[in-house]
């Protein structure tokens, strides 16, 4: 299967704390991406680090690619209740469509 | 928010029975793509519409289709339904110019079940 796989699958942190997820894949990839979804609802994009790039940024959202490895991981900073979600990785394999993983279950205790 | 619509937001129907799913894409997408997400799993990719033709499809039977209009939006049909196509149907526009599926923009999705 060419989909994502997140690790841990299921985080529970404090709020203040760095929460940290893994993301494995199979294949080369044109470009990784990150995607919220809360409560089973649609999916908000996050962030999309490409093939030649190693470390992108956006607000309190850090994600590395190593291509090397076959890996992405994504590190929220300072984390809020609000960030409670499932955070899911899509690798994009240039085929015309997003190769989800089953997501990675974050819980932030106020 | 992104732009994205969909209808109608629940839907339930009974094995056998056939049901379509609109989607309204953002202003300036041709590019519609559909999801399935099962209870606790990914979305997994069905099939991709650009300029109202299919433009790749997934490990989905036949009896999934779709359509695209002139203005974009999109259809998602099933026919004779069966439980397992019980899930939430995601669709996703995305802009010409970032390339056909460079960054994806969902809307809030259609929850099918089926009895």
């Amino acid at each position: 299967s060419q989909q994502g796989e997140e690790d841990p699958q299921a985080l529970s942190i404090q709020e203040g704390e760095n929460a940290t997820m893994n993301c494995s894949y199979k294949t080369s990839i044109n470009n990784l991406q990150w995607y919220r979804q809360n409560s089973g609802r649609g999916l908000v994009h996050l962030i999309l680090i490409r093939s030649n790039e190693r470390e992108k940024h956006s607000g309190r959202l850090r994600v590395t690619l190593d291509t090397s490895k076959k890996s992405s991981s994504l590190l929220i900073t300072a984390s809020r209740a609000a960030d409670t979600a499932s955070y899911f990785c899509a690798p994009y394999y240039g085929n015309n469509r997003l190769a989800f993983g089953k997501g990675n279950q974050v819980v932030v205790i106020p | 928010e992104t732009g994205v619509t969909q209808s109608p937001t629940h839907l339930i129907k009974t094995r056998g029975q056939q049901v379509t799913l609109r989607c309204s894409s953002q202003s300036g997408h041709n590019t519609v793509s559909w999801y399935q997400q099962a209870l606790g799993q990914g979305p997994q990719f069905i099939f991709q519409y650009y300029r109202e033709e299919e433009n790749g499809r997934g490990n989905f039977p036949p009896r999934f289709s779709g359509l695209q209009f002139p203005n974009y939006s999109s259809e998602l049909n099933v026919n004779a339904l069966e439980l397992d196509d019980s899930a939430l149907y995601l669709c996703a526009s995305s802009s010409p110019g970032q390339g056909r599926t460079d960054t994806q923009y969902f809307g809030p999705g259609t929850r099918l079940t089926v009895l």
